[in-house]
C-alpha cells in the first residue's frame, strides 16, 4: 500500500531536550516536506527536499533542521524545543512534475507534539 | 511571490443545500491548484488538482472547482451537501516552471447542520 508514515504519532517533551520525528514514503517520490498546523494559521511549511541531497527552508524554518540522506527517508529535528514548537505536525511527498512543479502531495498521519 | 487566500474561515450550510468554498491566489507565473480535505483527527487527503487543460475540474465525493485565470480563483463547489462533507477544506497553490514549494491557504471549516 502506497503510504506516508510517521513516528511518532504523538510526543510529549521538555524544553531543551533534541528530539526527532521520522517521516518514510515508499512511493519513489522526490519531493518531500515537513509542515506545522496550528489553529487559524492553516499548514505553513518548514522545509522541502526536492531529492535527496537538497533541501530548502519554508516559511517558519526557524528552530529546525532536516535531512535527506536516501530518497524514502525526511527526518524532522529539533535540536532544543521550546513550547512555541507545540503543533501537530505533517510529513508529505510528492511526484514532480519534470524539472517544474510538483503534483498531489500524500500526506502522512500527523504527529502532535507537546513542548512543556 | 505566490500567496493563496481563503477568504471564509468558516462556512455553515445546511444538509442539501449547495456551497462555495472561496481560494484566490496570486503568482506571476503558471501555476498548479489543489484542493484538500482534513475529515476530524485526521491528515489531508486531495479532493482536486487542476494542472492544465479543461478550467472546470470534477473532484470526488462531488466536488468541483473552476479554475479563472483572470480573477486569480479556485473556487470549490458542490451542488447538495452531506453531513459527512463537515470537514476542514485546504487550497493549495504549486508554482509552474521553477523548483517550487507548494502554499496553502488557511483553511475553510465547513460545518453542515441537518
Amino acid at each position: 500500500e502506497a503510504q506516508v508514515t510517521q513516528n511518532p504519532r504523538y510526543l510529549i517533551t521538555v524544553t531543551g531536550k533534541k528530539l526527532t520525528v521520522t517521516c518514510s514514503q515508499n512511493m519513489n517520490h522526490e519531493y518531500m516536506s515537513w509542515y506545522r498546523q496550528d489553529p487559524g494559521l492553516g499548514l505553513r511549511q518548514i522545509y522541502y527536499s526536492m531529492n535527496v541531497e537538497v533541501t530548502d527552508k519554508g516559511d517558519v524554518p526557524e528552530g529546525y533542521k532536516v535531512s535527506r540522506k536516501e530518497k524514502r527517508n525526511f527526518p524532522l529535528i529539533l535540536e532544543s524545543p521550546s513550547p512555541n514548537q507545540t503543533s501537530l505536525y505533517f510529513c508529505a511527498s510528492s511526484y514532480r512534475q519534470g524539472p517544474a512543479a510538483v503534483d498531489e502531495q500524500y500526506f502522512g498521519p500527523g504527529t502532535r507534539l507537546t513542548v512543556t | 511571490a505566490q500567496s493563496v487566500t481563503q477568504l471564509d474561515s468558516q462556512v455553515p450550510v445546511f444538509e442539501e443545500a449547495p456551497v462555495e468554498l472561496r481560494c484566490n491566489y496570486s503568482s506571476s507565473v503558471s501555476v498548479y491548484l489543489f484542493w484538500y480535505v482534513q475529515y476530524p483527527n485526521q491528515g489531508l487527503q486531495l479532493l482536486l488538482k487542476y494542472l492544465s487543460g479543461s478550467t472546470l475540474v470534477k473532484g470526488i465525493n462531488g466536488f468541483e472547482a473552476e479554475f479563472n485565470k483572470s480573477q486569480t480563483s479556485f473556487h470549490l463547489r458542490k451542488p447538495s451537501v452531506h453531513i459527512s462533507d463537515t470537514a476542514e477544506y485546504f487550497c493549495a497553490v504549486s508554482e509552474g516552471f521553477s523548483a517550487s514549494k507548494i502554499i496553502f491557504g488557511s483553511g475553510t471549516r465547513l460545518s453542515i447542520r441537518p
